[in-house]
């Protein structure tokens, strides 16, 4: 079955201790990006990655990073997280050269 | 800069009644067109998309979408709603030929009984 997994769906954490959430795609897409979700804001892209080792800043980049070692995963790296961090997170994917996007379940994150 | 309008943050309607959810977008040329739904705790799925041909797009669950250039719409529609419908609709636009998704700040619809 074609599917985007994030892990965890749930965390919880405390400000400053760094976390990471992982996402894989089994489609072999070239092209994923992270976005947070926040009420009132709808879906807002953090980084992208158009293929192995190319990524990018996406509208609200500042506190992530990411990497893409493989083609399958697009983790997405809080290296000290604040409260305003605080969100719904979707990874998605999509083949490249075209838009539709498959998205994760996403990852509620609470930072204290 | 390219946006996505939803004027409606909160649409309520009677289970079996009709529903139109709103869409404007700005971008010079005509982008691609999503509609997503999230339902309660989970993720987007693709309701229906747009990238060129026929204006009226059918989707899946009965929901289909008509793309108004003059008008820069892409408003959902739906002639009769059910309770499982009650969800939040996101509308989406790629500008051109990318891959980043553009979204609205999306509409809640509540389905009563």
């Amino acid at each position: 079955e074609a599917q985007v997994t994030q892990n965890p769906r749930y965390l919880i954490t405390v400000t400053g201790k760094k976390l990471t959430v992982t996402c894989s795609q089994n489609m072999n897409h070239e092209y994923m990006s992270w976005y947070r979700q926040d009420p009132g804001l709808g879906l807002r892209q953090i980084y992208y990655s158009m293929n192995v080792e190319v990524t990018d800043k996406g509208d609200v980049p500042e506190g992530y990073k990411v990497s893409r070692k493989e083609k399958r995963n697009f983790p997405l790296i809080l290296e000290s997280p604040s409260p305003n961090q605080t969100s719904l997170y979707f990874c998605a994917s999509s083949f490249g050269g075209g838009p539709e996007a498959f998205f994760g379940q996403g990852t509620r994150l609470t930072v204290v | 800069a390219q946006s996505v309008t939803q004027p409606d943050i909160h649409i309520t309607v009677s289970e079996g009644a009709s529903l139109e959810l709103r869409c404007n977008y700005s971008y010079g040329a005509t982008p691609y067109l999503f509609w997503y739904v999230q339902s309660p705790g989970q993720g987007l799925q693709l309701l229906l998309k747009y990238f060129s041909g026929d204006t009226l797009v059918q989707g899946i669950k009965g929901f289909e979408a008509e793309f108004k250039r003059s008008q820069s719409s892409f408003n959902l529609r739906k002639p009769s709603v059910h309770w499982s419908d009650a969800a939040e609709y996101f509308c989406a636009v790629a500008p051109g030929n990318t891959d980043k998704l553009i979204f609205g700040t999306g509409t809640r619809l509540q389905v009563f009984p």
